[in-house]
């Protein structure tokens, strides 16, 4: 089946910094790709939909300037958190869509436990 | 409108019982109703969907009942077993759209 890829799967950096988290598609090409931010023991909050060789389209309350996504090829979406701060901490989980899939080829990551310190 | 309630919060299940999760939708453009299972640290897999134009879904020992007219959907895991003991997430999506709008996720517990 559809493999969906995510590094790192823990990271913790400091303060200010930036932290880049990769979401590939292993044996398949995503044509779009879905950036999720969940809480401890919350629900999974839909922030940005990057679709291959355009800008993403964020949701409302995310700020595109300092959750910048890049989807450069049908097998890479890269999410990149600018100056972290602790309130950033959280679980952030990509998924993506199959070209050719319909509503059931989602698969989604394994996840990357963000912690600023 | 863009909401998807989901109840209960938490469930404690013996094992070899039934465990029943409710969803409830507002938006009637919803075309797709999948079923996810999270274990701690890690993403979403989806267990089983279904689409508006059947009632039920069975696959092994779970199934989707689905309510088009109340627009609410339930999941149900037959002879419950300590394994199931995750978060479960139900979700909603439209052709129109493809984002997935998600259920605020139940913790089953399965007592052995």
């Amino acid at each position: 089946g559809a493999v969906v890829s995510q590094h790192p799967s823990r990271v913790i950096c400091k303060s200010g910094t930036s932290v880049k988290i990769e979401c590939r598609s292993l044996d398949f090409q995503a044509t779009t790709m879905f950036w999720y931010r969940q809480f401890p023991k919350q629900s999974l909050m839909l922030m940005a939909t990057s679709n291959e060789g355009s800008k993403a389209t964020y949701e409302q309350g995310v700020e595109k300037d300092k959750f910048l996504i890049n989807h450069a090829s049908l097998t890479l979406s890269t999410l990149t958190v600018t100056s972290a701060h602790p309130e950033d901490s959280s679980f952030y989980i990509c998924s993506a869509r199959a070209g050719t899939g319909g509503l059931d080829g989602y698969t989604f990551g394994s996840g990357t436990r963000l912690t600023v310190v | 409108q863009q909401q998807v309630k989901q109840s209960p919060q938490s469930l404690i299940v013996q094992k070899g019982g039934i465990s029943i999760i409710n969803c409830a939708y507002e938006n009637t453009a919803f075309d797709y109703f999948p079923w996810y299972q999270q274990f701690p640290g890690k993403g979403p897999a989806l267990l089983i969907a279904i689409r508006p134009d059947v009632s039920e879904k069975k696959e092994g020992r779970f199934t989707i009942s689905f309510n088009k007219s109340a627009k609410q959907f339930s999941l149900h895991i037959m002879d419950s077993q300590p394994g199931d003991s995750a978060t479960y997430f139900c979700a909603a999506s439209s052709s129109g759209t493809y984002k997935y709008i998600f259920g605020t996720g139940t913790r089953l517990k399965v007592l052995a």
